[in-house]
């Protein structure tokens, strides 16, 4: 059963606009999140976490927004550069040993076109 | 600091072979997972280990086991492959210690692509 769920498999968005990317969670237990960046034929990057303790957490162009009582995070990237061009993909942990083992979305496709 | 390695990068086996691939973690790291990523599936966990044991397994068959060694490499292997099993293969590793991932992200190598013909 999927826990981390990232319902948009693809978006297109025009350089320097800003691109939000969606993820929902069904877990509760779930209390730290992740986003990751892939580019074909690399492994994932890290780009961003946030903590339950927290809604919003910035670095640089990356804003997570997260709703706990929606079970709703989000990515925000602004302004949008065509290097951003990538699948993201959200991931959950929860806060015991289990948690080593991310729970990953299905990953967004987001095309940056100049 | 070198990252997650990852050999081979591909692989092409028959159905019913076997196959093991060897991931070496960032130093110090002693956490390493491995999870395979399939078209529209995104990414799913295959297991975890740390200092040697495995801590934690996903749900997947028997065939698909792993171990790790003292200097925290480890290797994944397949049994009797089947054509399903065509995937891109990713290890990880991390701290492995505290609260998870919280101070130190999860890290990936580059994977391996294994084609089942």
């Amino acid at each position: 059963d999927q826990q981390v769920k990232q319902n948009s498999p693809s978006l297109s968005v025009q350089e320097g606009r800003i691109s939000i990317l969606n993820c929902d969670y069904t877990n509760s237990m779930f209390d730290y999140f992740l986003w990751y960046k892939k580019y074909p034929a690399e492994g994932p990057t890290f780009l961003i976490s946030i903590s339950s303790i927290k809604d919003k957490n910035e670095d640089g162009r990356f804003t997570v927004f997260l709703n706990k009582s929606a079970k709703h995070l989000s990515l925000h990237i602004v302004p949008s550069q065509p290097g951003d061009s990538a699948v993201y993909f959200c991931a959950a942990s929860s806060n015991s040993n289990s948690g080593y083992a991310l729970n990953f979305g299905k990953g967004t496709s987001l095309l940056v076109t100049p | 600091k070198a990252g997650v390695t990852q050999t081979p990068r591909y692989l092409i086996k028959t159905r019913g072979q076997q196959v093991t691939l060897s991931c070496s973690p960032i130093s110090g790291h002693r956490s390493v997972s491995w999870y395979q990523q399939t078209p529209g599936q995104g990414l799913q966990f295959l297991f975890e280990y740390f200092s040697e044991t495995q801590r934690n397994k996903g749900n997947f068959p028997g065939r698909f086991s792993g171990r790790q060694f003292s200097n925290s490499r480890s290797e994944m292997n397949v049994s009797t492959l089947e054509l399903g099993d065509s995937a891109l293969y990713l290890c990880a590793s991390s701290l492995g210690q505290g609260r998870p991932y919280y101070n130190s992200p999860l890290h990936f190598g580059n994977g391996t692509r294994l084609t089942v013909t």
